[in-house]
């Protein structure tokens, strides 16, 4: 059983450029979490998604950062005209149910270098 | 809303010596507890939980923590470490309600020297 994927593991991108990154949950899981993690700093929560919603997206940026996980393929976490501040290690992770008894487990993490 | 405080940013320990690691949380509501470990350049595992019950959970290497509800503390042990335990630990919280997200601390950096 593949555990949570996530790619790709390392991003480069130039300020303004669009980033994309792909979660495939493990499964039997339909519930998805996104986190970034910036240097020196715990994980903060971005959003929480169920097949084809959004659940909570209390922590995301209002502007530029939207996410989605569609009913066929992997949650897509798209970042548009990246700025240096975006550099960080975004990870997802993902549990069966969703309840907060749950384990969430996580993916590599995509680490996204802005230049 | 939930916070985390892990006290120490950095904890070195000598091989084979016993090592805590901290974590105090502020919540409004009952949570559930974490321990999560972060290897280098890998993605989070997790350690251990309390969910309910005895308030003394353990992991299969040996790590164990404890729910202290008067202190809002669920501290981290281990009586002896290895070099292969040096790592980012992280304590994370969740409220009882379905549907929440895990919130973290900013870990504690374990370095095991031989």
């Amino acid at each position: 059983n593949a555990g949570v994927m996530q790619n790709p593991r390392h991003l480069v991108r130039r300020r303004g450029q669009e980033a994309r990154l792909r979660c495939s949950p493990m499964k039997g899981h339909s519930h998805v979490y996104w986190y970034r993690q910036l240097p020196e700093e715990g994980l903060k929560f971005m959003v929480y998604l169920q097949k084809e919603n959004i659940i909570d997206e209390s922590g995301m940026p209002k502007e530029r950062f939207s996410a989605e996980f569609p009913k066929e393929g992997p949650s897509i976490l798209r970042i548009q005209q990246v700025v240096r501040g975006d550099s960080a290690a975004y990870f997802c992770a993902s549990s069966p149910t969703g309840w907060g008894t749950d384990t969430q487990y996580f993916g590599p993490g995509t680490r996204l270098t802005v230049l | 809303a939930q916070s985390v405080t892990q006290l120490d940013s950095q904890v070195p320990v000598f091989e084979e010596a016993p090592v805590e690691l901290r974590c105090n949380y502020s919540s409004s509501v009952s949570v559930y507890l974490f321990w999560y470990v972060q290897y280098p350049n890998q993605g989070l595992q997790l350690l251990l939980k309390y969910l309910s019950g005895s308030t003394l959970v353990e992991s299969i290497n040996g790590f164990e923590a404890e729910f202290n509800k008067s202190q809002t503390s669920f501290h981290l042990r281990k009586p002896s470490v290895h070099i292969s335990d040096t790592a980012e630990y992280f304590c994370a919280v969740s409220e009882y309600s379905g549907n929440t997200p895990l919130v973290f601390g900013k870990g504690t950096r374990l370095s095991v020297i031989a």
